[in-house]
């Protein structure tokens, strides 16, 4: 059974980084699929922030592309986002989640609330 | 990027009615379209993937439909656990986009 856990600070301070990541067990990272994070704002809907293959290769929403790093351990099976110089706009549930070669999410993480707030 | 536009943005229903959700991209995204069911407090659940296939593990109520531009999500027999909100999304190009979704309520 894939299962995804999103881990990390549940409170950034405005300006600060945004660090998550994304445990994978079930599955090897280094399989033929990509591995995403999406996220969703209180109440509205679900944003894609972008995705890594297991070889490094990354795709980003061009939205938010200036500030985000997603990077994959190998070793670790797991793969983690960093946002930079996050605002409250930032504030939403973020997912991780995989995505086989059609890029659908097949399987989700239970997602982690981070608050942006001094 | 691809606008993808859910309609209707709400419904409301009746235990054991079948309805229908539209969802419309802003240019051909062939059959790159796929479904979600999500719960209060539940991260989105994978129903329909590629316009028509179903998720392994997912009930033969939920069907799905179309090509190109426009796509419908249906769904026979409505159940008191599949009042949640429904989302497309496209992965024809980057950003993959979804919609804005459909909130099914008990009427």
């Amino acid at each position: 059974q894939v299962q995804l856990q999103e881990s990390g600070p549940g409170l950034v301070k405005p300006s600060g980084t945004l660090s998550l990541t994304c445990g994978v067990s079930g599955a090897l990272i280094s399989s033929s699929n990509w591995w995403s994070w999406v996220r969703q704002s209180p109440g509205t809907g679900l944003e894609w922030i972008g995705e890594i293959y297991h070889s490094g290769l990354t795709n980003y929403n061009p939205s938010l592309q200036s500030r985000v790093i997603i990077s994959v351990d190998k070793s670790q099976n797991q793969f983690s986002l960093r946002l930079t110089s996050v605002t409250a706009a930032d504030t939403a549930v973020y997912y991780c989640a995989r995505a086989p070669p059609l890029y659908y999410f097949d399987y989700w993480g239970q997602g982690r609330l981070v608050t942006v707030s001094s | 990027d691809i606008q993808m536009t859910q309609s209707p943005s709400s419904l409301s229903a009746s235990v054991g009615d079948s309805i229908t959700i539209t969802c419309r991209a802003s240019q051909s995204i062939r059959t790159h379209l796929h479904w979600y069911q999500q719960k209060p407090g539940q991260a989105p659940k994978l129903l329909i993937y590629a316009a028509s296939t179903l998720q392994r593990g997912v009930s033969s109520k939920f069907s799905g439909s179309g090509s190109g531009t426009d796509f419908t999500l249906t769904i026979t027999s409505l159940q008191p656990e599949d009042f949640a909100t429904y989302y497309c999304q496209q992965t024809s190009s980057s950003p993959r986009t979804f919609g804005q979704g459909t909130k099914v309520e008990i009427k």
